[in-house]
């Protein structure tokens, strides 16, 4: 059983559109995250959500929304996509706020054309 | 400016010899600090953390080292395997900060370490 799910894998479309990138964890946790992992490699927090509540919203374009239906889903929906939106975002959980072990899911690599 | 970083992109070993992996931070706050790994087309998985409260953490075949005065950590794995072949990542965390910034995991870019059979 996958313990962190992000769909879809891979994502190429056309700069302008609106997308959705969908996570899912199955271990019970309270806090999920968003990180972007960039050209430089390096990955980034973009948000946190701990029981359905934001705790950590770093600078991102407000073209980036988190949405959270529940504690065991955290989407991110981006909104008239730019070239420079095109990277791997990685989807974590931990067991809560403050917890540093973080589990992550395979990542979606979006690519904007 | 990145506050975390790993200066050397890639490492080659010979397998059964010790593959070291460096990490620099600058933020005097970090207290708390992690490695992960990661393998092509999955996500980093953890591996070994260290307190700033000790200079030292082993898990079998993992140590992690701590120099807070040089602002320095190191991921030595002894004897390295084909399988440790992958990216890995260091990560520091500032223990109980507030407001928006609670549990945030600030990363550095990554070593790729291949280990030769």
């Amino acid at each position: 059983d996958t313990a962190v799910s992000q769909t879809p894998k891979y994502l190429v479309t056309q700069m302008g559109n609106d997308k959705s990138i969908k996570c899912e964890q199955n271990l019970g946790h309270d806090t999920m995250y968003w990180y972007k992992q960039d050209s430089k490699k390096f990955l980034k927090i973009m948000f946190s959500y701990n029981n359905k509540e934001l705790i950590i919203n770093e600078t991102v374009p407000n073209r980036f929304s988190p949405k959270s239906p529940d504690k065991a889903h955290l989407n991110l929906h981006i909104n008239s996509l730019e070239l420079g939106d095109s990277a791997v975002y990685f989807c974590a959980s931990s067991l809560r706020s403050g917890a540093s072990e973080q589990f992550f899911g395979p990542g979606t690599r979006l690519t904007v054309l | 400016d990145q506050q975390v970083k790993q200066n050397s992109p890639s490492l080659s070993v010979q397998e059964g010899r010790i593959s070291i992996l460096n990490c620099d931070y600058t933020n005097s706050m970090f207290d708390y600090f992690l490695w992960y790994k990661k393998y092509p087309a999955e996500g980093p998985t953890f591996l070994i953390s260290i307190s700033s409260i000790k200079d030292k953490n082993e898990d079998g075949r993992f140590t992690v080292f701590l120099n807070k005065s040089a602002k320095h950590l190191s991921l030595h794995i002894v004897p390295s395997q084909p399988g440790d072949s992958a990216v890995y990542f260091c990560a520091a965390r500032v223990a109980n900060a507030g407001g928006t910034s609670y549990g945030k995991l600030t990363f550095g870019q990554g070593t790729i370490l291949t280990v030769h059979p």
